[in-house]
């Protein structure tokens, strides 16, 4: 079964405005942690912001957010004042406390352009 | 400071030949794990090590095999290699369990 599903393959937005990112994920552990990376054409893998399973918050960096709704198993990220180096992959991944090795879990990610 | 650095950054082999991936971690990072990802995909698990034990490995055939040496540094080696082997094969970092850090991966072309 996929523990991770972004069902937007490729979205477009204007310069400075907001985006939002699906994510929903499937897991039966009480503990985990959800990830939220954003992949250039370099191919490198950037952190961009991670919410625990037991955080009552919401977790902000900067000009990301991400909104979390524990009981629809969904974290989507906010992407605010979108600059044009935004444009890139985001990938969302998961965390599972079970395991004891440290695999992330990712989806199949979403394409973001920003226009000018 | 020196993020995760890989090598090569592309190579192109041939269907049944042998590769090596090579990663250096971050200093003072005891953990690396590699993801093999395939264009338009998200990257999949193959293997963690940490203090040069294999702490996980993903759903991959026996061909794929790794090692951690001593300076934290690790190897990924892909026998008798098949088209679908070719993907950006990622490295990442960390202590045992903080967040990841990943170079800019190692693109594999098998023809």
């Amino acid at each position: 079964a996929q523990k991770i599903t972004q069902t937007q393959p490729g979205m477009f937005v204007q310069e400075k405005e907001a985006v939002t990112l699906d994510c929903t994920y499937d897991t039966s552990d009480q503990s985990y942690g959800l990830f939220w990376y954003k992949q250039p054409s370099s191919g490198e893998m950037i952190f961009l912001i991670y919410q625990g399973s037991y955080d009552e918050q919401n977790a902000t960096e900067g000009r990301y957010s991400l909104n979390f709704q524990k009981a629809r198993k969904s974290a989507n990220l906010v992407i605010s004042a979108s600059q044009l180096g935004d444009s890139a992959m985001y990938f969302c991944a998961m965390r599972e406390s079970r395991s004891n090795d440290y695999k992330l879990s990712f989806g199949a990610g979403t394409t973001v352009t920003v226009r000018a | 400071d020196a993020g995760v650095t890989q090598s090569p950054t592309h190579l192109i082999k041939t269907r049944g030949q042998h590769v090596t991936l090579r990663c250096s971690p971050i200093s003072g990072h005891k953990s690396v794990s590699w993801y093999q990802q395939v264009l338009g995909q998200g990257p999949q698990f193959i293997f963690q090590y940490y203090e040069k034990e294999e702490r996980g490995r993903g759903n991959f055939p026996d061909r794929f095999s790794a090692r951690q040496f001593p300076n934290y540094s690790s190897e990924l080696n892909v026998n008798a290699l098949l088209l679908g082997d070719s993907a950006l094969y990622l490295c990442a970092s960390s202590p045992l369990r903080g967040e990841l850090f990943f170079g800019e991966g190692s693109r594999l072309t098998v023809l």
